[in-house]
């Protein structure tokens, strides 16, 4: 089945520690993104990627990084400079001028 | 830049009750506008799009919803609500017309009551 996988389900960070969320798609999709869901204020924008070896920052990049170095995979690193990482991450991707398709996301929790 | 206005975080009506959920966008060029639904712990469901066809835009599990550029709105309708449809609806804009930079409401937690 064709689809975006996104590992761990869950994740439990302890401070001042690096996570690298997974995010693994075999839709052939060109564009990837990371975005962040906290309770009451939507879906925000970290980064997203067009094109293979190149990504922008969306609009809450700080404390994140991304790396694209195949079609299929576009891995989220949480940085200790991240302040607030605990929240719901959820990973999309689609074709150029389409919908997105998204993940089933990975909660992240730092204890 | 664009934007996503839904009013009401929260929404409750009986089953079989007409479902409306509100969304306004602000766009600088003519918007591609999304609404997607999410149940708890999973991702985002693509309920239905409006890429300047039809303003009238018709979606799974009968939802719907109008394109009205006068009132910039994107409402979201369905005629008789079902327990299966209690979630969270999000509504999304993009000026490039797809997944790129998709910007999202608040959402919108739909509660349906016997």
């Amino acid at each position: 089945d064709g689809g975006i996988t996104q590992s761990p389900k869950y994740l439990f960070r302890k401070e001042g520690q690096n996570v690298t969320l997974s995010c693994e798609q075999n839709l052939n999709h060109d564009a990837m993104y990371w975005y962040r869901q906290d309770p009451g204020q939507g879906l925000r924008l970290i980064y997203y990627s067009q094109i293979v070896n190149d990504f922008q920052k969306g609009d809450i990049a700080e404390g994140y990084s991304v790396s694209r170095e195949k079609k299929e995979s576009f891995p989220l690193t949480v940085t200790s400079a991240q302040k607030n990482p605990t929240a719901f991450y959820l990973c999309a991707s689609s074709r150029v001028n389409t919908e997105a398709f998204f993940g089933q996301g990975t909660r992240l929790t730092v204890v | 830049a664009q934007s996503v206005t839904q009013l009401g975080s929260h929404v409750s009506v009986s089953e079989g009750a007409l479902v409306l959920l509100r969304c306004n966008y602000s766009s600088s060029v003519p918007p591609y506008l999304f609404w997607y639904v999410q149940y708890p712990n999973q991702g985002l469901q693509l309920l239905l799009k409006y890429t300047s066809a039809a303003t009238l835009v018709k979606g799974i599990n009968d939802f719907e919803a109008e394109f009205k550029k006068s009132e910039t709105s994107f409402h979201l309708t369905k005629p008789s609500a079902h327990m299966s449809d209690a979630a969270e609806y999000f509504c999304a804009v993009s000026e490039t017309g797809g997944g790129n930079k998709l910007t999202f409401g608040t959402g919108t937690q739909l509660k349906v009551e016997l």
